[in-house]
């Protein structure tokens, strides 16, 4: 079965600290990773996606088939970072999004 | 354009009964998802609706079902309300295209609370 997990619920850094958000996923296609955003009082909205390989908002995120994982990084994390954040996985053949269960992301000043 | 709008932003119901949420999708966009969004859960597809049509499906009961419009508005329709029906109901729009994933765009969400 196809399935998301994000193992952290709550991840809490500081200011100009490094952040690594987890997420791994189930499925035997080849999948097409995004992580989503929620801002407070936000709609949740795409923050990027694997196949574009690029950074938005200083976040990267690597691909790795061998092991199954999509990690969101940033390298010196900002006040404005702090929201939640949702791993996804598209299902080809279809517009449908399985998300994980969420990160909620707080960055101290 | 206002994106994908939600209606109503609350509900409040009884178990037992119906409710009828809506969502109009982004401008230019012919495709609408439904997905239910409980507490600290992220959100779970229900539906998606393309041509009038229901294309895919999640794991949901009958109880839930929907319908779009000719102008590719789109309502869910939750019978016999359960309390575990409670929940953010999110919309998202986007566009059936020749690509693999078209980026779906979401609306704010309509918070259903079954008591």
């Amino acid at each position: 079965a196809q399935r998301v997990t994000q193992p952290e619920k709550l991840l809490s850094v500081f200011k100009g600290a490094p952040v690594e958000l987890k997420c791994n996923y189930s499925y035997s296609g080849s999948p097409e990773l995004f992580w989503y955003v929620q801002y407070s009082r936000q709609r949740l909205q795409l923050l990027l996606r694997h196949i574009s390989r690029e950074s938005i908002k200083g976040f990267t995120a690597d691909l790795n088939k061998g092991e199954t994982s999509f990690h969101l990084k940033k390298p010196f994390a900002q006040e404005e970072d702090s929201a939640m954040y949702y791993c996804a996985l598209h299902l080809g053949g279809a517009q449908k999004l399985v998300f994980g269960q969420g990160t909620r992301l707080t960055i101290n000043p | 354009d206002a994106g994908v709008t939600q209606s109503p932003t609350h509900l409040i119901k009884t178990r037992g009964q119906q409710v009828t949420l809506r969502c109009s999708p982004k401008s230019g966009h012919d495709t609408v998802s439904w997905y239910q969004q409980a507490l600290g859960q992220g959100p779970q597809f229900i539906f998606q609706y393309y041509e009038e049509e229901e294309r895919q499906r999640g794991n949901f009961p009958d109880r839930f079902s929907g319908h779009q419009f000719p102008n590719y508005s789109s309502e869910l329709n939750v019978n016999a309300l359960l309390l575990g029906d409670s929940a953010l109901y999110l919309c998202a729009s986007s566009i059936t295209g020749t690509g693999t994933y078209n980026e779906q765009f979401f609306g704010p969400g309509t918070r259903l609370t079954v008591l």
